[in-house]
């Protein structure tokens, strides 16, 4: 069966300070990948998403991006955060067949 | 107008009773529809997946859409403690993208 995981879990940072966040897919191969952030109280808001290695979209222009250095694995980055940069940060994944999305644990960040 | 719309909640219902949640949305062009359950600090967990108009019942859950009102339900029967979370329901265009996301109904269901 197919599980993905995020670390770290919780995470707290200074304004300025760079960001990296792991996720990984162990189960299935080729998966479509995404990062969305989700705001207290409100939706999911789509960040990146890569249906490769080395292919990211962009869905929101922002101080982040994203890296797949491997098939399995999603990386969130930032150089300098910024207070909004405060959330719920999930990875999710699909198999590309269907539209059926799982998401990661999460890592919940606040930049202090 | 919102892409997608969903009463916040939150929702208080005796245990037994009968849960209807509801979102809708304004673009015709979505295909897929899912709700998700959320607890608390963790990450949604899909519940229901369905394609076009129609029903879908898996269990307590049954999903239901509607396309040419532009709306969709997801009704729980026989509700349980347990069942009190965060429930998102979401659609897409097209296999893999444009995903959008309800902000969610907050459903307690009270022993």
């Amino acid at each position: 069966s197919q599980t993905i995981h995020q670390w770290p879990a919780t995470l707290v940072q200074p304004v300025g300070s760079p960001l990296s966040l792991e996720c990984t897919v162990e189960g299935t191969s080729n998966p479509n990948l995404y990062w969305y952030r989700q705001a207290a109280g409100r939706g999911l808001q789509l960040l990146f998403y890569s249906v490769g290695i080395g292919q990211i979209s962009s869905e929101v222009p922002q101080n982040l991006s994203a890296s797949r250095p491997q098939d399995r694995q999603f990386i969130l980055s930032s150089k300098k955060l910024l207070l909004s940069d405060s959330g719920f940060y999930l990875c999710a994944w699909t198999s590309g067949q269907t539209d059926e999305q799982y998401f990661g644990p999460g890592t919940r960040l606040t930049v202090t | 107008q919102k892409e997608v719309e969903q009463d916040p909640g939150p929702l208080s219902v005796p245990e037994g009773a009968i849960v209807s949640l509801n979102c809708t949305y304004s673009n015709s062009a979505f295909q897929y529809f899912m709700w998700y359950r959320q607890y608390s600090r963790k990450g949604p967990e899909l519940l229901m997946y369905t394609y076009s108009s129609g029903n879908k019942e898996d269990g307590r859950f049954t999903a239901q859409v509607d396309k040419s009102s532009k709306y969709i339900s997801l009704f729980i029967r026989d509700s349980q403690p347990s069942d009190s979370a965060t429930y998102l329901c979401a659609m897409s265009l097209n296999y893999g993208q444009n995903f959008v996301f309800g902000p969610g109904t907050r459903l307690s269901v009270l022993p």
